[in-house]
This record gives C-alpha cells, structure tokens and sequence, in this order.
C-alpha cells in the first residue's frame, strides 16, 4: 500500500507570494492533518479535515488554509508569505477510528521563503 | 497552555545498551498518546502507542509506560542500535471532547547511538 505522499517535496517562494501544496493520503484514509516543523516551534498543528469539512485548527493566521476533496486529497495554501513561514510542512493521514487514530506522516514539503 | 515537553534534548548511548527517552504532557484529559521517529529528511515515523487505560504496552524492541499520576510517558528501546540514531518525539491527542487527530508535540529528543 502507498504511503503518504506529499508534493512539492521542495519550493523555494520570495515574500509576499503564495504558495500551495499538495498532500495524497493512504488510499482509505479519509482524515488528514497538517503540521507545520520549524527548529524554534517544533512541530504544530494546522488544521484536520476529514469528509471535506474543516474539522480543526490550529492557532495560525488566516493566511494559512486548506480544503480536502472528495477522494480525501488535500491542500493548503499560504498567503503573502513571510520570512518565518519557512518550515517543513508536514501531511498525516488516518482510518479515523476513534479516539485510537494511528497517523501516518508523509515525507513534508521543505519550504523556503526569501 | 498546551504542552508536552521533554526532558532530555539528546540523549547517547552506547550500542547494545538500553535507551529511556522521557516525555511530560500537561493535559490531563489526554487519552491516547503516540511516539514518533524522525530520521533527517523524513516524516514522523510511528513507533508505538498506548491509550489512556492501559500503564504499559509493548512492541518489538519497544516499550512505552504511561503514568498518569504524574502525566509522565517513557520509551524505552531495547538493544539499541545505530539505525535507531533519530530524533524522537512524543504526543497527546487532547480530544477535547470530541472527535479529532489533532496531536500536540513534544520538543523532540535527538538520539544518537554510538558503535
């Protein structure tokens, strides 16, 4: 069974552009998560969608956003990009069976905003 | 707020040896817990969890002890070796009440297994 896959891998953006990046969950999940990693933060969470619905969210501006389609596929997209949103940006998948959900993590797309 | 943090920021051993990588959570409604390897790279890898309900759990080299007492999570690694040299994180799902996956991390601790 395929893992988690996540594209870009890489992408290099100036400030203030946008940026959108893609995430492909395990084939029957239907939740995926995203996590933002820097070395100061670690690793925190962005938001959860499961059946296309924004389930929940973490504390970041509303520049960061996301949705889910049909087939489980996800997005998430960031806005006027600041120096500080450099970061691997992780996607995990689930079954979603509650409250004992194993996540999957992909590979993450490396960021880098000059 | 919302942590769970580590106490140890490295920890290195000798191969063969056993590891003990401690974790901290603060929400005490947290009921399911996970560790997580990370190699340089690479997305989390799952290691192990344990729910709410249960104080150990077993896997193969692996065991994870919870203590809610006093909000305390362990992995202990058996026969470690070097390919088990990673950054290692812990985490909680708060559920808050309610269905989500949302996890909250741990700092990490890196491992580094000597030969």
């Amino acid at each position: 069974k395929a893992g988690v896959t996540q594209t870009p891998r890489y992408l290099i953006k100036t400030r203030g552009q946008q940026v959108t990046l893609s995430c492909s969950p395990i084939s029957g999940h239907r939740s995926v998560s995203w996590y933002q990693q820097t070395p100061g933060q670690g690793l925190q969470f962005l938001f959860e969608y499961f059946s296309e619905t924004q389930r929940n969210k973490g504390n970041f501006p509303g520049r960061f956003s996301g949705r889910q389609f049909s087939n489980s596929r996800s997005e998430m997209n960031v806005s006027t990009l600041e120096l500080g949103d450099s970061a691997l940006y992780l996607c995990a998948s689930s079954l979603d069976r509650f409250p004992y959900n194993e996540q999957f993590f992909g590979p993450g797309t490396r960021l880098t905003v000059l | 707020g919302e942590s769970v943090g580590l106490h140890l920021p490295t920890l290195s051993v000798q191969e063969g040896d056993n590891s003990i990588i401690n974790c901290a959570y603060s929400n005490s409604a947290s009921d399911y817990f996970i560790w997580y390897k990370q190699e340089s790279g690479k997305g989390p890898q799952f290691i192990i969890d344990i729910r709410s309900n249960m104080d150990k759990r077993q896997g193969q080299r692996v065991t994870v002890l919870l203590n809610k007492t006093v909000k305390h999570l362990s992995l202990q690694i058996a026969a470690t070796q070097p390919g088990d040299s990673a950054v290692y994180f812990c985490a909680e799902n708060p559920n808050y009440g309610g269905a989500t996956n949302k996890l909250i991390f741990g700092t990490g601790t890196l491992l580094a297994v000597q030969p």
